[in-house]
C-alpha cells in the first residue's frame, strides 16, 4: 500500500530534550516536506525537501532541523524542543515539487 | 505572496442539504490548487487536483470547480460520514503548497 508513515504518533516530552520524529515513503517520491498544524495559524511549512541531499527551509524552520539521506525518509529533529513547539507535525510527499502531496497520519508533539 | 481564504468558517447541514464551500486564492502563476479532507486528529486526505480555470472534477457526492480567482467544493445531497474540515491550498510560482484555514462541515442526521 503507498503511504506515508511517521512515528511516534503521540510524543510527551520535557523542554531541552532532543528528539526525532521519522517519516519515510514508499512511493519513489523525490519531495518530501514537514508541516505544523495549529489552531487557528492552520498548516505550515517547516522544512522541505527536493531530493536527497538537498533541503530548504520553509515558512517557519526555526527550532527544527532535518536531512535527507535517504530517498525515502526524511526525518524531523528537535534538538531543544520548547513549549511553543507543542503542534501537531505532518509529514508529506510527492513526485516532485508543485504536484499533488500526499499526507501521513501526523504526530502529536507536547513539550513540557 | 500566495494567498489562501476559505469560507465559511463553519457550516452545519442536515442531511440530504446540499451545498457549496469557498476557496479564494491570490498566487503568482498557479500551478495547481488542492482539496483536502481532514478528519480530527488526522493528516489531510487527498480529494482533487485542478489545474486550470474551468477545470471540474467529481467523486461521489463531491464536485469541485475552478475559476482564475476562487474554487468551490459542491457537496451534494450530504451524509453524516461527509463531516469533516474541508482544506483548500495552491501551489504557485514558488512551488509552495499554501494553504487556507479550511471549512469544518457538520451534517447532521
Amino acid at each position: 500500500e503507498a503511504q506515508v508513515t511517521q512515528n511516534p504518533r503521540y510524543l510527551i516530552t520535557v523542554t531541552g530534550k532532543k528528539l526525532t520524529v521519522t517519516c519515510s515513503q514508499n512511493m519513489n517520491h523525490e519531495y518530501m516536506s514537514w508541516y505544523r498544524q495549529d489552531p487557528g495559524l492552520g498548516l505550515r511549512q517547516i522544512y522541505y525537501s527536493m531530493n536527497v541531499e538537498v533541503t530548504d527551509k520553509g515558512d517557519v524552520p526555526e527550532g527544527y532541523k532535518v536531512s535527507r539521506k535517504e530517498k525515502r525518509n526524511f526525518p524531523l529533529i528537535l534538538e531543544s524542543p520548547s513549549p511553543n513547539q507543542t503542534s501537531l507535525y505532518f509529514c508529506a510527499s510527492s513526485l516532485s515539487s508543485g504536484v499533488t502531496q500526499y499526507f501521513g497520519p501526523g504526530t502529536r508533539l507536547t513539550v513540557l | 505572496e500566495d494567498q489562501v481564504t476559505q469560507s465559511p468558517e463553519a457550516l452545519r447541514l442536515q442531511e440530504g442539504e446540499s451545498s457549496s464551500l469557498n476557496c479564494s486564492y491570490t498566487v503568482s502563476g498557479l500551478r495547481g490548487l488542492f482539496w483536502y479532507r481532514q478528519d480530527p486528529g488526522k493528516g489531510p486526505e487527498f480529494l482533487f487536483t485542478l489545474y486550470s480555470a474551468g477545470e471540474e472534477k467529481e467523486k461521489e457526492r463531491l464536485k469541485a470547480t475552478l475559476t482564475k480567482k476562487e474554487s468551490f467544493l459542491h457537496i451534494t445531497a450530504p451524509k453524516p460520514e461527509d463531516s469533516a474540515t474541508y482544506l483548500c491550498a495552491v501551489i504557485g510560482g514558488a512551488q509552495k503548497l499554501v494553504f487556507g484555514q479550511g471549512t469544518r462541515l457538520t451534517i447532521n442526521p
